[in-house]
C-alpha cells in the first residue's frame, strides 16, 4: 500500500524567510502533484514533476523531484502572507487517468 | 479557464437519506474522479471513472456508493442511506492523461 508522508504537518514563519517542504513516498513513482488549499476551498493545482530530476518554479515556490530517494519537496523563499494555506502533495502511481494518494498536509501560516 | 463545477456547495441530509452531489467535469477530460475529505484531514480517492465505467475505487467506495454519467456532461455520485460518518467534503475532479483538476466541493452534512 502507498503512504505518502509529509513533514513538518504545521509550518509558522515570518515573512521573508525561507522554508523546506518534504514529501515521501513508499513506492516508486514518477508522477507527484503540489497541490495548495485555502480554508474551506478546493485543491489548486501547483506544480505537475514526471521524472527523476524535475524542478519546476512559479514565482517564491520551488517544487523538486528525486524518484530514486522517493523524496519531493517545495521549498518556499521569501515567504509572503499570502502563501498562507495548507499544501499537499499527491502521488500517482497509474501509467493513464490519475488515482492519486494524498499527504497529510502542512498548513504554512506566514506571519507579518 | 475551464473548470470543474459541482453541485450543491452545501448539503445537509438526514442519517438514512439518499443524497446525489453533482459535477459537471471539463468538457474534453476523459477521467472522472471523486475524493472525499473529512473535515482537518487528508483528501482521500474514492472512484475513478472512463469509458463509462468505474476504472478504480478504495475501500471506502462500498455498496452504499455508486457513480454515474447520466448524459454527456453530468457526473454524480450518489450515497445510499447515508451515516454520519459520511460526513465530509466531496471533491469531483477530472482529468485528461495528466493532472487533475478539482471542482469546489460539497459539503455534506449527515444529522
Amino acid at each position: 500500500e502507498l503512504k505518502v508522508e509529509q513533514n513538518p504537518l504545521f509550518l509558522s514563519m515570518q515573512e521573508g524567510k525561507n522554508y523546506t517542504i518534504y514529501c515521501n513516498y513508499s513506492t516508486t513513482s514518477d508522477r507527484l502533484y503540489w497541490y495548495r488549499q485555502d480554508p474551506g476551498k478546493s485543491l489548486e493545482s501547483l506544480f505537475v514533476l514526471l521524472s527523476n530530476g524535475a524542478v519546476k518554479q512559479e514565482g517564491r515556490l520551488m517544487a523538486s523531484l528525486d524518484t530514486k530517494a522517493r523524496l519531493s519537496t517545495l521549498h518556499i523563499t521569501a515567504a509572503v502572507h499570502d502563501l498562507s494555506a495548507t499544501y499537499f502533495c499527491a502521488v500517482d502511481l497509474t501509467t493513464s487517468g490519475s488515482r492519486l494518494t494524498f499527504g497529510e498536509g502542512t498548513q504554512l501560516t506566514v506571519n507579518p | 479557464e475551464p473548470e470543474v463545477t459541482q453541485t450543491p456547495s452545501h448539503q445537509v441530509t438526514q442519517m438514512g437519506q439518499e443524497v446525489i452531489l453533482r459535477c459537471v467535469p471539463i468538457s474534453n477530460h476523459l477521467y472522472f474522479y471523486w475524493y472525499r475529505q473529512i473535515l482537518g484531514q487528508k483528501v482521500e480517492f474514492l472512484v475513478s471513472f472512463y469509458n463509462n465505467e468505474i476504472s478504480e475505487k478504495s475501500e471506502i467506495f462500498d455498496d452504499q456508493f455508486s457513480v454515474e454519467r447520466p448524459d454527456g456532461s453530468n457526473f454524480t455520485l450518489k450515497i445510499r442511506s447515508t451515516k454520519l460518518e459520511d460526513s465530509a467534503m466531496y471533491f469531483c475532479a477530472s482529468s485528461d492523461e495528466g493532472r487533475a483538476f478539482f471542482g469546489q466541493g460539497t459539503r455534506l452534512t449527515v444529522v
